[in-house]
């Protein structure tokens, strides 16, 4: 079935430093991807989306491109604030046979230090 | 405008008793989803419900759970003769359009506790 994977956290980071957050996808097709954040004790909140492949999506500073050929979407933000400090999946869709909903990975928890 | 609504935040039971917890989608919104997350997991999808429908519930267990989306009032997830395990976050979310059509807006979970 369709699936992400995104890299394991724990991610600590020094204020201002360059981010990455690896996910990769298996699907059928070429579904939109989406990233979600979750704040502490909050629920989650889309972050950023692409719909096509070689799409990029972006909000708040972060970006991600839609890869088909390496079937990725990478979180990245060039300078890193406390504020950024979350928990962050990389989703896709699953559907079919009446089916709907988000697949999301198991979530990268991100920390940044000042 | 509203966002999605869940209550109660935090909810302590004892094994053997009933859990319910209540979601109200945001204004408009005729797609209601329910995730768990379990510490140091994902969320996991349980189901998703249409007005007066369960469209999808493969992600819930069979025994024990189950999801009502009314035509009045709040979603309802129940969880009768909780156990331990059950202890978790559950979000609910809703979505104007299909999920994989549009954006998921979720609340801010109920925080379930089996003693």
């Amino acid at each position: 079935g369709d699936s992400v994977t995104q890299m394991e956290g724990p991610v600590t980071l020094s204020e201002e430093a360059f981010l990455t957050i690896n996910c990769t996808y298996t699907a059928t097709g070429y579904p939109s991807l989406f990233w979600y954040v979750q704040y502490p004790g909050e629920g989650l909140q889309l972050l950023l989306k692409a719909t096509k492949a070689d799409d990029k999506g972006s909000n708040k500073g972060f970006e991600a491109t839609y890869r088909k050929e390496t079937t990725s979407f990478h979180l990245e933000k060039g300078s890193v604030q406390v504020s950024d400090s979350a928990v962050y999946f990389c989703a896709l869709p699953f559907s079919g046979g009446g089916a709907d909903g988000l697949t999301f990975g198991k979530g990268t928890h991100l920390i940044i230090q000042p | 405008n509203a966002g999605v609504m869940q209550n109660p935040r935090h909810l302590v039971r004892r094994r053997g008793q009933e859990a319910r917890l209540r979601c109200s989608p945001m204004k408009g919104h005729s797609h209601v989803y329910w995730y768990r997350q379990l510490p140091e997991e994902g969320l996991k999808f349980m189901v998703y419900l249409q007005k007066e429908n369960i469209i999808d519930e493969s992600g819930m267990p069979k025994e024990r759970f189950s999801a009502e989306f009314p035509k009045e009032g709040p979603s309802i997830l129940r969880i009768q003769q909780v156990v331990r395990g059950d202890s978790a976050a559950y979000f609910c979310a809703s979505s104007l359009q299909r999920a994989n059509t549009g954006e998921l807006f979720f609340g801010e979970g109920s925080r379930l506790t089996v003693l």
